[in-house]
C-alpha cells in the first residue's frame, strides 16, 4: 500500500515561471492538505481540499496560487509567475474519509517537493 | 484564529541528556494533540493525545497533555544523536462537519551531540 507520493521532489524554476506539483493520496483517502515549510519554520497550512471540491483556502496566497483535487487523478498545487519567495518544501499529506468519532486525527505525509526560484 | 507555539525554538544537549519540549496552544473545538519528529524528509507520527493527564510513551519519547493549561510536553530520556531532528506540535480541531484541521507550531530544533 503505497503512502502519500509527491512528485516532482525537487524541481527548479526561474522568476515568472510556473511551477505544478502534483501529490497523489494514500488509496482510500479523499482529503488532502497542503503545506508550506519555509527554511527554519515549521509547517504552515495552504489549503485542504476534498475530491472535487475545495474545502479552505485560508492559507494560500489570493494571488499566482491555486490548487485542485479532480474526481481522477492528483492534487495540483500551482504557482504562477513564481518568486524567489517561493522557494519552499511543499508537503502534502492525506487522511481517510471522516467518521465523526471514527477519525484518528492522523494525517499522512508525502516527503514533499523542493521548490527553488532563482 | 488557532494558533500554536513551541518552545524551545532549538535545543543543543549531549547524548545522555533528557529534553522536554513544549507545547502551548489556543484552539476552538479541540480534538486532538499530535507530535511528530521530522529529519530530513517527510514528518513521521509519533503520538496523539486526547485525553488529560494521561502519558503516552513509546520507547524513550513520552507525551502528555494538559488541557487545563492548554499544553502538552514531549519527554526524550537517554537522548541519542539519531533523535536530532524537528518536533513539530499539532492540534487537531473540528472543521464543521467536512474534516478535522491541523495547525502546526513552529517546531523545535532538536541537536544530540555525542
Amino acid at each position: 500500500n503505497a503512502g502519500v507520493m509527491q512528485n516532482p521532489r525537487h524541481l527548479v524554476r526561474r522568476r515568472g515561471q510556473e511551477a505544478r506539483l502534483r501529490c497523489s493520496p494514500m488509496k482510500g483517502h479523499s482529503h488532502v492538505y497542503w503545506y508550506r515549510q519555509l527554511p527554519e519554520e515549521g509547517l504552515k497550512f495552504m489549503v485542504y481540499l476534498q475530491k472535487e471540491n475545495i474545502i479552505d483556502e485560508s492559507g494560500m496566497p489570493k494571488e499566482r496560487f491555486s490548487a485542485e483535487f479532480p474526481k481522477e487523478g492528483p492534487s495540483i498545487l500551482r504557482i504562477q509567475q513564481v518568486v524567489r519567495g517561493d522557494s519552499a518544501a511543499y508537503f502534502c499529506a492525506s487522511s481517510p474519509l471522516h467518521l465523526t468519532s471514527a477519525n484518528t486525527g492522523e494525517l499522512f505525509f508525502g516527503e514533499g517537493s523542493r521548490l527553488t526560484v532563482l | 484564529e488557532d494558533k500554536v507555539v513551541q518552545s524551545p525554538l532549538s535545543l543543543v544537549v549531549h547524548e545522555g541528556d533528557t529534553v522536554t519540549l513544549n507545547c502551548s496552544y489556543e484552539v476552538t473545538n479541540f480534538r486532538s494533540l499530535l507530535w511528530y519528529k521530522q529529519e530530513k524528509k517527510a514528518p513521521t507520527f509519533l503520538f496523539m493525545l486526547t485525553s488529560s493527564g494521561i502519558e503516552k510513551k513509546s520507547g524513550r519519547l513520552s507525551s502528555i497533555l494538559d488541557k487545563k493549561e492548554l499544553s502538552s510536553i514531549l519527554n526524550i530520556t537517554a537522548t541519542q544523536t539519531g533523535d536530532s531532528a524537528i518536533y513539530l506540535c499539532a492540534v487537531e480541531a473540528a472543521f464543521n462537519n467536512a474534516g478535522n484541521m491541523l495547525t502546526f507550531g513552529g517546531g523545535t530544533r532538536l541537536m544530540v551531540k555525542p
